[in-house]
């Protein structure tokens, strides 16, 4: 069975500060890579998927992850935070073609808090 | 755009009240999910659905039925509340051959 780790419970950055936040996973294959965020009050929104080839991928809102797969990590980045990208981020990972590929395992979040 | 509405943005509901929480996708998805999100412990899935009438147990089951009569609709039902059913509860959708899920604004239920 896959797992999700996200080391960072919560994160403090300054706006127009770089961000990173951190997510490892537990497959024995390559699985499929998300990240998602949700805004206060909100459902979850998907940023940025990885299923093969170019390892660093890009999303929605100026966000990026890269596929370590020495690491078995899946960052994500972004250059430049913005004041309303404080929210909570969730790394989800999903097992490829074994029939229960459309299942997805979450991590527990990055509260990101944005300050002015 | 796809549109997942859950019927309850917030719900007050008194221990042992059995409850229905409704999600209603208009994408003709296939596949449609409950989850319930707690502070630190992320989102844990509760059951999905990949046809009309059938379900399968996520990995939280116990306390929860479900029930999907027609494609668009995926209820979840506690059959008798309990206080450590308070929680934020998120259904999503999945259309075959796809991996991304969409997700519902969710509902807050408190059970008191």
């Amino acid at each position: 069975a896959q797992s999700v780790t996200q080391p960072d419970i919560h994160i403090t950055v300054s706006e127009g500060a770089s961000l990173e936040l951190r997510c490892n996973y537990s497959y024995g294959a390559t699985p499929y890579l998300f990240w998602y965020v949700q805004s206060p009050g909100q459902g979850l929104q998907l940023l940025l998927k990885y299923f093969s080839g170019d390892t660093l991928v890009q999303g929605i809102k100026g966000f990026e992850a890269e596929f370590k797969r020495s690491q078995s990590s899946f960052n994500l980045r972004k250059p430049s935070v913005h004041w309303s990208d404080a929210a909570e981020y969730f790394c989800a990972v999903g097992a490829p073609n074994t029939g229960t590929a459309s299942k997805l395992t979450f991590g527990t979040g990055t509260r990101l808090q944005v300050t002015l | 755009d796809v549109k997942v509405t859950q019927s309850s943005r917030y719900l007050v509901k008194r221990t042992g009240e059995k409850v229905f929480l409704e999600c209603v996708q208009d994408m003709d998805h296939e596949n449609m999910f409950w989850y319930r999100q707690d502070p630190g412990l992320g989102l844990r899935l509760i059951y999905f659905s990949y046809d009309v009438k059938m379900k399968e147990k996520g990995d939280i089951p116990e306390g929860y039925s479900v029930s999907r009569e027609k494609k668009e609709r995926f209820s979840l039902i506690l059959e008798s509340a309990s206080t450590n059913q308070t929680s934020m509860y998120l259904c999503a959708s999945l259309g075959f051959n796809s991996y991304e899920q969409y997700f519902g604004p969710g509902t807050r239920l408190t059970v008191t």
